[in-house]
């Protein structure tokens, strides 16, 4: 069975600081990492998808995640946040043997302080 | 990536009534998904509409509420019936694009029923 585990509902950063923003997962198969951030009022857009090639994974707006099987963890972080990072992440996992399925995290809601 | 339009994007329902959701895609794809996002809450998948037979439907949501057609491999609908204000969501397409197994989002469809 999967599931998918972001830590933290919400995450307050000041401008200009780094962000984390954590993810935990559980997969049968070798598992397909997703984040997406949806910006209010907005659809999910893709940030970064992780699919067993390179472990870190760079995406966009300068989000990067790195999948670590031995934690079973897909954290994604920015070195630098900007008021526009303001949004709702989340973390999803997916496996396609068989089926395709896609699992979805709660969501961590990313505040963003002058 | 696909481009996925949705139509209404926005709409004022009254209790009992029904309104049908359109999701158009740019290309052809295969795995085409319809996703309910409750207000604060992260996304739930409905079911997942097959092109030319019954869509299939996830635990807790049945036909007879959520009718979907897919006549093709580009435009799918979501009917949601005898609307209540328990159905005021935003309801999502999704579709699996052709670079493997990631997932993209139209931009939603925020219903509200009073």
């Amino acid at each position: 069975a999967q599931s998918v585990t972001q830590l933290d509902s919400h995450v307050s950063v000041s401008e200009g600081t780094p962000v984390l923003l954590r993810c935990n997962y559980s997969s049968s198969y070798s598992p397909s990492l997703f984040w997406y951030v949806q910006h209010p009022n907005k659809g999910l857009q893709l940030l970064l998808k992780y699919t067993s090639a390179a472990t870190l994974v760079k995406g966009i707006n300068g989000f990067e995640a790195e999948f670590k099987k031995s934690e079973t963890s897909f954290h994604l972080t920015k070195p630098s946040a900007h008021m526009s990072d303001a949004a709702e992440y989340f973390c999803v996992v997916s496996t396609t043997s068989g089926t395709y399925k896609y699992i979805f995290g709660t969501g961590t809601r990313l505040k963003v302080l002058a | 990536s696909a481009v996925i339009s949705q139509k209404p994007s926005r709409d004022i329902c009254q209790r009992g009534t029904s309104l049908t959701i359109q999701c158009q895609v740019d290309s052809q794809v295969t795995m085409m998904f319809w996703y309910r996002q409750q207000p604060g809450q992260s996304l739930t998948l409905i079911a997942t509409a097959n092109q030319g037979s019954e869509a299939t439907y996830e635990s807790g949501f049945v036909i007879d509420k959520f009718p979907i057609s897919r006549p093709n491999l580009t435009f799918s609908t979501l009917t949601v019936s005898n609307m209540s204000p328990e159905d005021s969501s935003i309801y999502l397409c999704s579709v699996v694009g052709d670079s493997g197994n990631t997932i993209y989002f139209g931009e939603g469809s925020w219903l509200t029923v009073v």
